[in-house]
């Protein structure tokens, strides 16, 4: 079964420092990727998405991600968070069914 | 565009108790998913259509039912409710571009099992 795995759990920075977020997916075929974010108290928005093409993936405010095949990742980056990154970010494989599997959400708290 | 929403935005039921949760989008998607979020849980899949009058089951689709009669609406059913069931819950829309599908959000719809 296809399945998607994130790391960390709750990731507490500072401003101005730097972030990775951990991605693995279990899916054999041809992959679509993607990276979601839910602020407190609102819905799912697309950060970035992969499908094909460039392995290295640029989103929206500043993120970016990196589909690595060989390691079955898909880790989000971004080179300085601010206080307004504060929220919950999922990572998502689409699954046979056209649905999206997602992992289980990394909080990221980041301190002013 | 409206895009995909759902109503109502929070709910409070006992157990027992049958209500419909309410999804519609605007843009003309053929998919439509219900997805419900819990705490450490991420999203999971209940029931999803590829277009109007198919419908299937996801994974967690006990003690709920959906219907597409159109392609704007897909209302998802709770028969009896159960404390189990407190959640929050999305509906989302997609279009399939070159067998990808891009999929969008409605704002949710915290419910309450007491």
């Amino acid at each position: 079964a296809q399945s998607v795995s994130q790391h960390n759990h709750h990731v507490i920075l500072s401003e101005a420092a730097s972030l990775e977020l951990g991605c693995n997916y279990s899916y054999g075929g041809t992959v679509n990727l993607f990276w979601y974010v839910q602020y407190p108290g609102q819905h799912l928005q697309l950060l970035l998405k992969y499908f094909s093409g460039d392995p290295l993936v640029k989103g929206i405010k500043g993120f970016e991600a990196e589909f690595i095949k060989s390691k079955f990742s898909f880790n989000l980056r971004k080179p300085s968070v601010q206080w307004s990154d504060t929220a919950e970010y999922f990572c998502a494989v689409k699954g046979s069914q056209g649905n999206l599997i997602f992992g289980k959400g990394t909080k990221l708290s980041v301190k002013p | 565009n409206a895009g995909v929403t759902q109503t109502p935005k929070f709910q409070v039921l006992k157990t027992g108790q049958s209500m419909t949760l309410q999804c519609a989008q605007d843009m003309n998607h053929e998919y439509m998913s219900w997805y419900r979020q819990d705490p450490g849980m991420g999203l999971r899949l209940i029931h999803y259509s590829v277009g109007a009058g198919i419908t299937d089951q996801g994974e967690v689709p006990n003690g709920y039912n959906v219907s597409r009669s159109t392609t704007e609406d897909f209302p998802l059913r709770l028969l009896s409710a159960a404390p189990s069931q407190t959640s929050v819950y999305f509906c989302a829309s997609s279009y399939r571009r070159g067998g990808f599908y891009e999929q969008f959000f409605g704002p949710g719809t915290r419910l309450t099992v007491l």
